[in-house]
């Protein structure tokens, strides 16, 4: 079956613009969780979505947002961006997030964003 | 929020080296420890989830234990080969899923 899929994979933006991201889950997975990567920081939580709705949010500004569509699609926005910005960014889709938290996340191969 | 802390932060070994890991948290509000390895260019992959106190997983040669009630978890890879080189990442699951910073094992043939 399909992997985790986003678009785009790479792309440059200047400060003050906007950008999206997309994540299609796996067939199935419900759950989608998006993580920011920058050089010598490990994987920082930024959100979850399951079922349309935001679970849990990690601590980011305002300035990133998430939302999650019918078919469990996933976008992520980041509004008047800043050179801090310029990281990996990678979403993982699971089935949901099961009480036990043995559900295993399946990753895509992330979105590189260079802020100029 | 819990507080994940990995160490060494990176380790290089020569092939067919073991080498062993940690992986600390708090102990409290604990429900499952993933491990993950992320190789250069690739996603991150799921190794092991692990539950219960005293759990042990293996996966050829790489295996790992957990200790609930002090909050660690250790991998060890036997044999290190070069193609075990990558980060690897562990995140203990409190109604989501939080990473450490990893280790990033450098395996040299």
């Amino acid at each position: 079956k399909a992997g985790v899929t986003q678009t785009p994979r790479y792309l440059i933006k200047t400060r003050g613009q906007q950008v999206t991201l997309s994540c299609s889950p796996i067939s199935g997975h419900r759950s989608v969780s998006w993580y920011q990567q920058t050089p010598g920081q490990g994987l920082q939580f930024l959100f979850e979505y399951f079922s349309e709705t935001q679970r849990n949010k990690g601590n980011f500004p305002g300035r990133f947002s998430g939302r999650q569509f019918s078919n469990s699609r996933s976008e992520m926005n980041v509004s008047t961006l800043e050179l801090g910005d310029s990281a990996l960014y990678l979403c993982a889709s699971t089935l949901g997030p099961g009480r036990s938290g043995a559900n295993v996340l399946t990753f895509g191969a992330g979105s590189r964003l260079t802020v100029l | 929020i819990l507080n994940v802390e990995q160490s060494p932060q990176s380790l290089h070994v020569q092939e067919g080296d073991s080498t062993n890991f940690t992986c600390s948290f708090p102990s409290s509000n604990f429900y499952a420890l993933h491990w993950y390895r992320w190789e250069t260019a690739k996603s991150p992959e799921a190794l092991f989830v692990m539950t219960l106190n005293g759990d042990e997983k293996k996966k050829g040669r790489i295996s790992a234990t957990l200790n609930t009630k002090e909050g660690y978890s250790y991998l060890y890879i036997k044999g290190s080969q070069p193609e075990d080189s990558a980060t690897y990442l562990c995140a203990p699951y409190n109604n989501d899923m939080r990473f450490g910073a990893g280790t990033r094992l450098t395996v040299k043939p």
